[in-house]
């Protein structure tokens, strides 16, 4: 695609229940990025995950979220048995996976989740 | 100690005035670095990057990179109030090109 594509814009789920967010990086791009952010707070770097190596999950905040990326593309981010600080906006970046001194991360428009 | 950091603000400048921006990194094997803008409810953009010590200039926009010093700026001259944002710095450091993002600073500019 043109960009990076993240699913749902908006999720609003109930206390307990679990959610999965999907992330479509940039074709070609082998770095995919998942970040959290509360409102008015940066950037929190939850996982990270090139090619086929082994993820950087050193910023998952629980055992409640884990993180898969299947074929080198699209990642799905699992959060089990939602609680209320989970509500936040979890933005999902690609860049190229190649030592290159101007290469970029691109964001995606993020998917703002509402735990009630 | 956190890859890198910035001072979360707010900075607050009047309209035409120069914002300066600052971030610290901890890692000398840093070895590219960026400003992104992110406007309020939106997803972070890039404004500029920088790999060499020294200025660079685009448009209202300057970049300062002093690797010695393990620092990076961004000056934003004649600031206007569109410029309100929160300003990320991210340097990356590796062979896969990893990137690791501060916490942003959050501009004001005052018409």
């Amino acid at each position: 695609g043109a960009g990076v594509s993240q699913s749902p814009s908006n999720k609003v789920t109930e206390k307990g229940k679990d959610v999965e967010l999907r992330c479509d990086p940039i074709s070609g791009h082998t770095a995919l990025y998942w970040y959290r952010q509360s409102l008015g707070q940066g950037l929190e770097f939850l996982i990270y995950f090139q090619g086929n190596s082994a993820p950087d999950k050193s910023g998952l905040p629980s055992d409640r979220f884990s993180a898969e990326r299947t074929g080198g593309s699209v990642s799905t981010l699992t959060i089990q048995r939602t609680q209320q600080e989970d509500s936040a906006v979890y933005l999902c970046a690609s860049s190229r996976g190649q030592q290159l001194m101007n290469t970029e991360a691109f964001f995606g428009q993020g998917t703002r989740l509402t735990v009630v | 100690q956190k890859e890198v950091e910035q001072n979360s603000g707010p900075l607050s400048v009047p309209e035409g005035a120069i914002a300066s921006l600052n971030c610290t990194y901890s890692d000398r094997g840093s070895q590219s670095f960026f400003w992104y803008r992110q406007y309020s409810g939106k997803s972070p953009e890039l404004i500029m990057f920088i790999y060499s010590n020294g200025d660079k200039e685009d448009g209202r926009f300057t970049a300062q990179l002093n690797k010695a010093s393990q620092y990076v700026s961004l000056l934003i001259r004649d600031s206007q109030p569109s410029d309100s944002a929160t300003y990320l710095c991210a340097v990356n450091k590796d062979n896969f090109n990893k990137f690791y993002f501060g916490s942003g600073t959050k501009l004001n500019v005052k018409p």
